[in-house]
């Protein structure tokens, strides 16, 4: 089985930087995804890291190290509208089902 | 060009009742997904559908059942609601070619059962 783990709750202020931590116990690891979900709504894709290493995409990065389980998703210049949870989700053992770890709700304020 | 559509928004049923959720993927995609995803919780996956057949199932018991039409859309029932069945019921779609990339959520139903 998989164990995905990550904060349940997080705050943080308007124009601050955020890293939400995400840890996971698996086999065969094929990629992990970052998703972010406001309340009520689906969540969207925000990336996807494979190897090991930084993407960097706008105000969000997305950081990867395979051998120590661990993924970090970096927000920055934060803004009211990045109140949202954010959902961890592992690709493994030849799957194509992604499982999801239980979110981070991040609260900006001002 | 629509993304992934679901119907309805909300349901409401009792204990025991039947509920059919659909859904319609993302102009291009070929297979769903469905998930369910509780207060609190992370989405966790029902099944997926590929070719009109169930190609993978998560834990979940034989009344959660699913169909996909040749047009690619798909139905998800849930017979005997309990009232643990009660969350928000995401359908998700991506291309058929297996490569685990990014998938595609549509705005999810939200079923009550009481």
């Amino acid at each position: 089985g998989q164990n995905i783990d990550q904060p349940t709750e997080m705050t943080a202020t308007e124009g601050a930087i955020v890293q939400i931590n995400c840890t996971y116990q698996t086999s065969g690891f094929n990629g992990l995804f970052w998703y972010q979900q406001h309340a009520g709504e689906a969540p969207t894709f925000l990336s996807y890291n494979v190897l090991d290493g930084l993407e960097e995409k706008g105000r969000f990065s997305s950081f990867l190290s395979r051998s120590k389980g661990y993924s970090y998703l970096l927000l920055k210049e934060l803004q009211m509208k990045d109140s949202a949870s954010y959902l961890c989700a592992v690709l493994s053992g030849g799957s194509y089902i992604p499982t999801f770890g239980r979110g981070t709700s991040l609260i900006v304020h001002p | 060009d629509a993304g992934v559509t679901q119907s309805p928004t909300h349901l409401i049923k009792t204990r025991g009742q039947q509920v059919t959720l659909r859904c319609s993927p993302k102009s291009g995609h070929d297979t769903v997904s469905w998930y369910q995803q509780a207060l609190g919780q992370g989405p966790q996956f029902i099944f997926q559908y590929y070719e009109e057949e169930e190609r993978q199932r998560g834990n979940f018991p034989d009344r959660f059942s699913g169909h996909q039409f040749p047009n690619y859309s798909s139905e998800l029932n849930v017979n005997a609601l309990l009232l643990g069945d009660s969350a928000l019921y995401l359908c998700a779609s991506s291309p058929g070619s297996g490569s685990g990339g990014e998938q595609y959520f549509g705005p999810g139903t939200r079923l009550t059962v009481t």
